[in-house]
């Protein structure tokens, strides 16, 4: 149980155009979904907490404008990158935790983004 | 300030040789969890131990063990008697709080070669 999916898992873009990233739990119900950005060799950064409902809340340095996030159920977040430039190439990945289940939250298999 | 640090970029170990990967974190609150994630080359975060700041004992699963010292807020993670497979990223990772549902942050994380 417990899984996460994204889609799609690499994804090619020309610079200007935008990209969605769908995040999904696939067998659970997920109020609180989180994104991450991670450039190659480098940690996990987190961008922002998508929360069913409302608004989602973004870290410092994060642009809320250029990276647009929807919870729109409980199993569905989305995030946007709207016009995506070469240096929005990354590898982005969600997380939901389990409500009254194990402390880990758990990873979607990320998505890899390049604009050329 | 960083809130977790990784200070060992790589590390080489013998296959066979227990291996200690350490981390150090930072913070105000009483309530807070580690963990302890594997991410090899294709990308997913795979969770291997996870310890509450109230634990008395220290958390294991298998050949993982998370050696937790609270008073010099200390993490390390200790794999038993390496194999090949255990070649990856590791990263550390603290929520503050204890909902399900609050953020995770990650060190910088130690890439492990095992050698045969």
């Amino acid at each position: 149980g417990a899984v996460v999916s994204q889609h799609p898992s690499r994804v090619i873009c020309k610079s200007g155009t935008s990209v969605k990233i769908e995040c999904r739990s696939l067998d659970f119900q997920a109020t609180t979904m989180f994104w991450y950005r991670q450039f190659p060799k480098q940690s996990l950064m987190l961008m922002a907490t998508s929360n069913e409902g409302s608004k989602a809340t973004y870290e410092q340095g994060v642009e809320k404008d250029k990276f647009l996030i929807n919870h729109a159920s409980l199993t569905l977040s989305t995030l946007t990158v709207t016009s995506a430039h070469p240096e929005d190439s990354s590898f982005y990945i969600c997380s939901a935790p389990l409500a009254g289940g194990p402390h880990e939250q758990f990873f979607g298999p990320g998505t890899r983004l390049t604009v050329l | 300030a960083q809130k977790i640090t990784q200070t060992q970029p790589g590390m080489f170990v013998q296959e066979k040789e227990a291996v200690t990967l350490d981390c150090t974190y930072d913070t105000s609150d009483q309530s807070y969890g580690l963990f302890w994630y594997k991410q090899p080359s294709s990308g997913e975060m795979i969770f291997l131990i996870y310890q509450g700041s109230y634990d008395e004992q220290n958390a294991t699963e298998g050949r993982y063990s998370l050696n937790f010292q609270k008073a010099r807020k200390s993490a390390n993670l200790v794999i038993s008697a390496s194999q090949l497979g255990d070649s990856a990223m590791y990263f550390c990772a603290m929520r503050e709080g204890v909902n399900r549902d609050d953020k995770i942050i990650f060190g910088k994380g130690t890439r492990l070669h095992i050698l045969p």
